[in-house]
């Protein structure tokens, strides 16, 4: 069946500027999560949604960085007036409700700010 | 607060021979364990977890993990590794304490060079 999917690839942004990227979990995962990989900080986790609703939010770093999940599928992240350091792979996982369920990833969107 | 420790940056090992990532955690509760494999350009792929029940674990291609609560580890093993299973693995631990949330907390990531 098809994986979860993310859009852009790749982003090449100025800095200053706005950008949203896109998450289409797999169908009937309700569980979602945002993380970013970066050579210097590794995996950190942003967000998650349960649903729409995100009960977990302590991964955002500033309040520049928000996510939205509509009709508990697709996610969007947006990163305002976007830093150099902002620049990483923004990698979308989801999963079954639970604990013990495994995430999967997709293939993720380098983002770099220039 | 949890944090998973992947002591090796780099594993070398010849084709054919044992292949061993560790691995070590720290949680305040009970863990759920994880390790993920990633190619390079791709995203993570699960390979196997430890929930429950036996302390070793089998997974994807061949992989398995050995949970050890006293000396809070998970180690990854495959007994013959394959030039194909150079890549990037990265442990992964979630704390099943409720002020931990449902995140995965990340290792550093080990690269694994399988040489022919």
């Amino acid at each position: 069946g098809a994986g979860v999917s993310q859009s852009p690839s790749n982003k090449v942004t100025e800095k200053g500027k706005d950008v949203e990227l896109r998450c289409d979990p797999i169908s009937g995962h309700t569980a979602l999560y945002w993380y970013r990989q970066s050579l210097g900080q590794g995996l950190e986790f942003l967000i998650y949604f349960q649903g729409n609703s995100a009960p977990d939010k302590s991964g955002l770093p500033s309040d520049r960085f928000s996510a939205e999940r509509t009709g508990g599928s697709v996610s969007t992240l947006t990163i305002q007036r976007t830093q150099q350091e902002d620049s990483a792979v923004y990698l979308c996982a989801s999963s079954h409700a639970g604990p013990g369920y495994e995430q999967y990833f997709g293939p993720g969107t380098r983002l770099t700010v220039t | 607060a949890q944090s998973v420790a992947q002591p090796e940056d780099q594993v070398n090992v010849a084709e054919g021979n044992p292949l061993t990532v560790k691995c070590t955690y720290s949680v305040s509760g009970n863990p759920y364990l994880f390790w993920y494999v990633q190619y390079p350009n791709r995203g993570l792929q699960f390979l196997l977890k430890y929930i429950t029940g036996d302390n070793l674990v089998k997974g994807s291609y061949g992989f398995e993990a050995e949970f050890n609560k006293s000396q809070t580890s998970f180690h990854l093993k495959k007994p013959s590794a394959l030039v194909s299973d150079s890549a990037l693995y990265f442990c992964a631990v979630r704390d099943l304490i409720k002020a931990a949330g449902n995140k995965l907390t990340f290792g550093g990531g080990t690269r694994v060079l399988v040489k022919p």
